[in-house]
């Protein structure tokens, strides 16, 4: 069974609008963290944002943030204000606990943004 | 720079020729990942690095495949006797010390791999 799951593999979205991009996750570890990254054309791959399992509050950075429902078991992104500089993959990945140190990646979805 | 860096940035190299990679983690950083990337889809996990313990070495998809890494410095990626199926791009990304869920890990650029 997937271990996350990113249902979205393109999206295209008007410049300045805001983008939900979609994760869900399956763990049973209480103890985990979500990372989203963005990759553009270029190829780098880039940190974004970090929600941990039992934090209270949503993560942001930024136009980045972080819908989380932990009892859904999701982790979506959310990026506001979209820029033509979005346009990327962007990966969504999960640490559980007891593994202490592998990342299990999504798909990926690529995003563009139409100006 | 305080980033990773990984050369060459390109190699193209024919087929059954040995190729090496190099990763050059962020200093103070004990975690080392390599994964693989091939066009259009997402990582795919190689090994693992931490201090001075044994890797995990159960992402290499053959044993031409092999990893050093020296203390918690420089890693270089072996491919021996390459194949077309071996193109991709080989990411290499570091970390702090593990011990706890929050540790982002940090790339390099990348080495992008083509097999003649």
């Amino acid at each position: 069974a997937q271990k996350i799951t990113q249902t979205q593999p393109g999206m295209f979205v008007q410049e300045k609008e805001a983008v939900t991009l979609d994760c869900t996750y399956d763990t049973s570890d209480p103890s985990y963290g979500l990372f989203w990254y963005k990759q553009p054309s270029s190829g780098e791959m880039i940190f974004l944002i970090y929600q941990g399992s039992y934090d209270q509050q949503n993560a942001t950075e930024g136009r980045y943030s972080l819908n989380f429902q932990k009892a859904r078991k999701s982790a979506n992104l959310v990026i506001s204000a979209s820029q033509l500089g979005d346009s990327a993959m962007y990966f969504c990945a999960m640490r559980e606990g007891g593994s202490n140190y592998q990342l299990i990646w999504g798909a990926g979805t690529k995003l563009i943004i139409k100006p | 720079g305080a980033g990773v860096s990984q050369s060459p940035s390109n190699k193209v190299t024919e087929k059954g020729k040995d190729v090496e990679l190099r990763c050059d983690p962020i200093s103070g950083h004990t975690a080392l990942y390599w994964y693989r990337q091939r066009l259009g889809q997402g990582l795919e996990f190689l090994i693992y690095f931490q201090g001075n313990s044994a890797p995990d070495k159960s992402g290499l998809p053959s044993d031409r495949f092999s990893a050093e890494r020296t203390g918690e410095s420089v890693s270089t990626l072996t491919i021996q006797r390459t194949q077309q199926e071996d193109s991709a791009v080989y990411l290499c990304a570091s970390s702090h010390v593990e011990g706890s869920t929050n540790q982002p890990q940090h790339f390099g650029d990348g080495t992008r791999l083509s097999i003649l």
